[in-house]
Formats: C-alpha cells, sequence, structure tokens
C-alpha cells in the first residue's frame, strides 16, 4: 500500500485555467505539507495542516487554497494558473506537528505540473 | 534568515569511487536532517543528527554533525549506481512547525 498518494501524478493545462491537486496518506498521520520543488530542485514549504487546521501559510499567492477535508486528505486547488507555478509539488505527511529530530516527513511521488 | 547551503551542486563519479557532500550553515540547529530523493519520486528520510560531533553510519554511508551544529557532511565510501539522486539536508525552523531544505546535491554515479 502506498503511504502518501497523490493525483494526478502529471498535470499539464493553459495558463488562467484552474486545477487541483489531491493527497491521501494512509499512515494515521495528524500532520500534512504542501511543498514546492523548482526547476532547480530547490524544496519550499507551502502549506501544513494539523487535526484539519491551517498551521503553516507561507507567502504563497492567494491563487492557491489548501483544503483539508480530513485528517488523511490535503487537497491543493489553483485558481488562475501562471506560467511561473510550473513545478513538481510534493504532498507530505508527519506523525509530530513540532520540527525537531522526532519529526520525520513522508513524502508522496509528487505532481509535476507544466502550464502552457 | 536560516539557509542551508550544499555543496557541490553537482557531482558526476565513477562507481567505486569515494565522496563528501557538504551542508553549511550561519545558524545552530537544534537537529538536522539527510534525505535522498530518486528521479521521478519524493524525498525519503535517511537519517537524523542531533548531537554537535555526533556521527552516524548507514551501510556505506556516514553522517556527521558539526561540533557548532551549523553544518552536516555525507560521506558515501565506495559509491555504486544506485546511490544515484538529489540529497537534501533540511533543518528546523527554532520552536516552528517547518523546516527548511538545503539547496541540494544531484549525485550520478556511473556504471
Amino acid at each position: 500500500d502506498t503511504a502518501v498518494s497523490q493525483t494526478p501524478k502529471y498535470l499539464v493545462t493553459q495558463m488562467g485555467n484552474d486545477k487541483s491537486i489531491k493527497c491521501e496518506q494512509n499512515l494515521g498521520h495528524d500532520t500534512m505539507y504542501w511543498y514546492k520543488q523548482d526547476s532547480k530542485k530547490f524544496l519550499k514549504i507551502m502549506f501544513s495542516y494539523n487535526n484539519k487546521e491551517l498551521i503553516i501559510n507561507e507567502t504563497v499567492p492567494n491563487r492557491f487554497s489548501p483544503k483539508s477535508p480530513d485528517k488523511a486528505h490535503l487537497n491543493l486547488h489553483i485558481n488562475s494558473l501562471e506560467l511561473g507555478d510550473s513545478a513538481v509539488y510534493f504532498c507530505a505527511s508527519s506523525q509530530v506537528v513540532l520540527a525537531g529530530p522526532l519529526n520525520e516527513q513522508f513524502f508522496g511521488p509528487g505532481t509535476r505540473l507544466t502550464v502552457l | 534568515t536560516q539557509l542551508l547551503e550544499q555543496s557541490p551542486q553537482f557531482l558526476s563519479i565513477q562507481e567505486g569511487e569515494n565522496l563528501t557532500v557538504y551542508c553549511n550553515s550561519s545558524s545552530v540547529f537544534s537537529s538536522l536532517q539527510w534525505y535522498r530523493q530518486e528521479p521521478g519520486e519524493g524525498p525519503v528520510l535517511l537519517v537524523t543528527v542531533v548531537t554537535g560531533g555526533e556521527v552516524k553510519k548507514l551501510k556505506r554511508l556516514t553522517f556527521q554533525f558539526g561540533d557548532a551544529r551549523k553544518d552536516s557532511s555525507l560521506h558515501i565510501t565506495a559509491a555504486q549506481p544506485g546511490d544515484t539522486g538529489l540529497y537534501l539536508c533540511a533543518g528546523p525552523f527554532s520552536k516552528t512547525y517547518k523546516y527548511i531544505f538545503g539547496t541540494g546535491t544531484r549525485l550520478k554515479v556511473l556504471a
């Protein structure tokens, strides 16, 4: 069984469209994250939810809206897509909420978003 | 601003060679983690180092945390093609929920 799964794996769309990426974890973790990895492979936190509550909201355009319907799911909706949104988006989960030595994050396989 | 700079950025070596990857910061971290990311996959945690000066070994991989807890290194002995991937260090922002990831080292081991 896949621990953290994301759909779709690839997403190609036109500028201006709205799209969603879904994430599910079956690890029983309370904390989930969205990261963006750019073309230089730099990985940056976007959002984090703990028990369906938003706890991290980095400087991300408000075109990006996360939604956590339950502890096992964290979806990312993006409105009015722009060329600069092209990247790989990773979902992750962890058992521990505080960043520190006990926090191991389990990442999904990523969603490669290409905006044309 | 806490930053984690990794070097080298790219590394291409022959199978059987040894290599060292560095992760440096001007800030003190309470712990540092190393992840490996294979092409088309998400990062996977390799190790967490907590104590200054700590050395941890994972088969052919040796991880060290600097005495001042500002830097870490990853040494691979007798590299194999299966070691190919992106190596990322990561450290927690003090007393927060989030991690900062390093700039990454892309390793390619040629057979």
